[in-house]
């Protein structure tokens, strides 16, 4: 079984420019998280989805940072424009529900230049 | 504030050894505890859960205990190899209808021949 799958694993950009991030949940997975990671540090939540729904968003900066989870399988997490201090890793996750064991993907690393 | 801190920051050993990685938190109401293996420039990885009533749960070589009256867990590894060199995450869950999970910034590991 195909686990969480992730695009592009690496992305390098000037600021101010936009990028875009993919997720492909595994499959029969409801839940899907966004989480960024710094380096040296723990998984911070931009936003957790169930289903189609963004059922807390509260940690997304909203005015530069979007996501959407369409029909509910796949998700893409955009940023416009890119800021120096955007420079992550982006992980998505998925679980069966919201109290389920999480499986990650290998992240997308984004470095602002 | 729900917090999830992790000791040692850092951890230096020689293939074959012990090591003890501590985790205390703060999150409350508990629902459960999980440590994940995160490798350089891979996503984490579960490798226990355990739930209020778990005092001990292993997985291979992995030993996880639980003390919910004080809040503490602890992650063991046993006859430490190479492959086990990577950062241990602790992350613990709420029992709310949010389900947040909180993530400590890691324990790295490195393990030398």
């Amino acid at each position: 079984e195909a686990g969480v799958v992730q695009s592009p694993r690496y992305k390098i950009i000037e600021k101010k420019q936009p990028v875009a991030f993919w997720c492909n949940p595994i499959s029969g997975h409801n839940t899907l998280y966004w989480y960024l990671q710094n380096l040296g540090q723990g998984p911070e939540l931009l936003i957790r989805y169930e289903n189609e729904e963004a059922v807390d968003d509260s940690q997304l900066p909203k005015d530069r940072f979007s996501a959407e989870r369409l029909k509910g399988v796949d998700s893409t997490l955009k940023i416009q424009p890119a800021e120096l201090g955007d420079s992550a890793v982006y992980l998505c996750a998925s679980s069966p529900g919201a109290t389920g064991e999480l499986f990650f993907g290998e992240g997308s690393r984004l470095t602002v230049l | 504030k729900n917090q999830v801190e992790q000791s040692p920051q850092s951890l230096i050993i020689l293939e074959g050894k012990n090591c003890t990685l501590q985790c205390n938190y703060t999150v409350s109401p508990f629902s459960n505890l999980r440590w994940y293996k995160q490798d350089t420039g891979r996503g984490p990885v579960s490798l226990t859960i355990m739930t209020f009533s778990e005092n001990t749960k292993s997985n291979g070589r992995y030993t996880a205990t639980l003390d919910a009256d004080t809040k503490q867990s602890s992650l063991h590894i046993t006859a430490s190899q190479l492959s086990d060199s990577a950062s241990y995450i602790c992350v613990v869950k709420e029992e709310t209808s949010g389900s947040r999970l909180t993530f400590g910034e890691g324990t790295q590991l490195t393990v030398n021949p």
